[in-house]
């Protein structure tokens, strides 16, 4: 069971726009900003989105995140087959002394 | 460019321990963090802990405190995590991954299985 919630699966057609949720709490979203991972089959995670609505260089702007309260958003627009993958949202929990790291159970977008 | 090399597959029976590497370039060791994530397979990622490229501090998940071991070695830029006392459930590829701050894994290491099987 994941600290985080996230839809197990979400589809689209190509061109089209899919958002992704992720529901926390106080103790992470609420207080933590929020990154956003992208992985392809069979590779490693790839940081997507971080500090709530920022891309790393090289990310394009169909990629696009949110926070609100203890949600967050992954809106990702103009959809290619090449987006087919699951994405993880991920925080920091601080319930904890030293805090940890926590992720979402993970979204499979299709690509229809 | 940032780089981290991990180790290769490891193949354990149960009850053994494994240790892992991390081998990171492209960047000044000391001035990041590096943490280690597994994925089961067909599951989701799961954080393991944290070790500090700087001193060697550590932030262990609680679940796995007293089972895993997580060390830096700046003179060759890597950083070990050791798991002990494997189980089946073990069994999963783990990711080392440069922090970019407590909530951010910005660059991740190409993965390594490690199979826990009698």
């Amino acid at each position: 069971q994941s600290v985080l919630t996230q839809p197990p699966s979400v589809s689209a057609a190509p061109g089209q726009k899919v958002t992704i949720s992720c529901s926390g709490s106080s103790s992470n979203i609420g207080n933590n900003n929020v990154a956003w991972y992208q992985q392809l089959p069979g590779t490693a995670p790839k940081l997507l989105i971080y500090d709530n609505d920022k891309r790393p260089s090289g990310i394009p702007d169909r990629f696009s995140g949110s926070k609100s309260g203890t949600s967050a958003t992954l809106v990702i627009t103009g959809l290619q087959t090449g987006d087919e993958a699951d994405y993880y949202c991920g925080t920091w929990d601080s319930s904890l002394s030293d805090g940890f790291a926590v992720f979402g159970g993970g979204t499979q977008l299709t690509v229809l | 460019q940032v780089q981290l090399v991990q180790s290769g597959g490891e193949v354990k029976k149960p009850g053994a321990s494994v240790k892992v590497s991390c081998k990171a370039s492209g960047y000044t060791f000391t001035n990041y963090g590096i943490s280690w994530v597994r994925q089961a397979p067909g599951q989701g990622l799961e954080w393991v802990g944290w070790v500090s490229g700087y001193n060697g501090n550590t932030n262990y998940a609680q679940k796995f405190q007293g089972r895993v071991t997580m060390t830096a070695d700046t003179s060759t830029s890597t950083v070990y995590m050791e798991l002990r006392s494997l189980t089946s459930d073990d069994t999963a590829v783990y990711y080392c991954a440069r922090d970019k701050s407590a909530p951010v894994r910005e660059y991740w290491g190409q993965g390594t299985l490690v199979t826990v099987s009698s």
